[in-house]
């Protein structure tokens, strides 16, 4: 299957920073690309579908000034949590897809985030 | 209602056990499905789809009843590998492709 990954793997940060979070597909070009959320012992929540060079369709309740995503290119988008608080502390796992998630959509490894 | 909702679990069985899950959507709409599988502190992995007429893949069975809206996976001789959350997913291709997750349920197989 087709590789994304994600970077960093893990961050540690004071409550009321920025974090930002890379997904990246490595052999394909990704037209669209998820960004979802996972609590501990809950499952993935998707917060936000996100097509190249468009804005990002955030799903409700995702508040989109506090996570800002970029889709610039078709390898490549970014999370960013603005203002992080502890109640953000979670594992963020994007995944990728070459033709709007029609066919299977390809996960990165996942960051964890610790707002402190 | 959950869209997706899976069997609560845990499942604690020895190894060499025959394990079922089973899953109900709520979503007409959704148009194909899966299960995947994912390891504490990991990313999930797809484990297979799930086609209409059934599908296996070794040890794994995958069960789809559109009528009742009712998705199973059935593991045989179940190893200790095979320890891990299951994750019963759902894409509703006319919402852009999005996935919807069960809950999952974990499964502890023991020696």
């Amino acid at each position: 299957g087709a590789v994304v990954s994600q970077h960093p793997s893990r961050v540690i940060c004071k409550s009321g920073t920025s974090v930002k979070i890379e997904c990246r597909s490595l052999d394909f070009q990704a037209t669209t690309m998820f960004w979802y959320r996972q609590f501990p012992k809950q499952s993935l929540m998707l917060m936000a579908t996100s097509n190249e060079g468009s804005k990002a369709t955030y799903e409700q309740g995702v508040e989109k000034d506090k996570f800002l995503i970029n889709h610039a290119s078709l390898t490549l988008s970014t999370l960013t949590v603005t203002s992080a608080h502890p109640e953000d502390s979670s594992f963020y796992i994007c995944s990728a897809s070459n033709l709007a998630g029609v066919h299977e959509q390809f996960f990165g490894p996942g960051t964890r985030l610790t707002v402190l | 209602r959950k869209e997706v909702e899976q069997d609560p679990g845990p499942f604690n069985v020895p190894e060499g056990a025959t394990v079922a899950f089973n899953c109900t959507y709520s979503n007409s709409a959704s148009q194909s499905f899966f299960w995947y599988r994912q390891d504490c502190r990991k990313e999930p992995k797809l484990l297979m789809s799930v086609y209409s007429s059934g599908n296996e893949d070794g040890r794994f069975t995958a069960q789809l009843n559109r009528a009742s809206q009712y998705i199973s996976l059935l593991i045989r001789d179940s190893k200790l590998s095979d320890s891990a959350t299951y994750l019963c997913v759902v894409n509703l291709y006319n919402q852009g492709g999005k996935l919807i997750f069960g809950q999952g349920t974990e499964l502890s197989v023991k020696p």
